[in-house]
């Protein structure tokens, strides 16, 4: 069965630190996207992938950078996290259809 | 600009047609229709492509109108397990499966 896996189902973390969601994907899939889900907002683009090293920004790319080295890997990385950051976090890979993570529920304090 | 879904909540008992509506004020290329139960990931249910085509997932079907820029979700004699929130997915472009995601439509089932 086809997998897109995120490292972290639920994370803690301080004001100003920085934090890194990983999300691996076994279907060979070239394009690989991070959302964030928040209540009433629904699923908000925050970057996304194309093909190793290449990136883009998505509709909330502030405050959030990505790192794609190898093709199954896609980082989402959170410079120094603030509360507004906590939120689901959820990593997707495409061909037809996406195919989501289980999301990381990250929480800022 | 996200896609509008219509409406935001609605309680059908079993065995009731649902239809949930997502219009967006962008020419599209392709719509996807995602349901998720709470605690858990959505999952992909269909793609519609430009081309007016319906497409059907046991008694779930859907339907896109590219002139209107609108896609409609049907269930047809709902089911317990229909419950959960429906998300529209919409995309511009060809190939990328960049897609903007409406705010959900909450169906609830009850015996």
């Amino acid at each position: 069965d086809v997998k897109v896996t995120q490292s972290s189902r639920y994370l803690v973390k301080r004001t100003g630190e920085k934090v890194f969601l990983e999300c691996v994907q076994d279907m060979d899939h070239e394009n690989m996207f991070w959302y964030r889900q928040d209540p009433g907002l629904g699923l908000r683009l925050i970057y996304f992938s194309y093909d190793v090293k290449m990136k883009e920004k998505g509709d909330i790319p502030e405050g959030y950078s990505v790192s794609r080295e190898k093709k199954e890997r896609f980082s989402l990385i959170l410079e120094s996290a603030s509360t507004n950051q906590t939120s689901m976090y959820l990593c997707a890979s495409s061909r037809y259809g996406y195919t989501f993570g289980s999301g990381t529920r990250l929480t800022v304090v | 600009q996200q896609p509008v879904q219509s409406p935001q909540a609605v309680i059908l008992r079993e065995g009731e047609d649902a239809v949930i509506n997502c219009s967006s004020s962008k020419a599209l290329y392709s719509v996807h229709w995602y349901r998720q139960k709470h605690g858990e990931a959505p999952v992909f249910l269909m793609i519609l492509l430009k081309g007016g085509e319906q497409k059907g997932h046991e008694k779930i079907s859907a339907s896109f109108n590219e002139k209107k820029q609108q896609s409609s979700l049907y269930l047809t004699a709902s089911q317990l397990s229909y419950s959960g929130t429906y998300f529209c997915g919409t995309g511009a472009n060809f190939g990328n499966e960049k897609l903007t995601f409406g705010t959900g439509t909450r169906l609830t089932i009850i015996p």
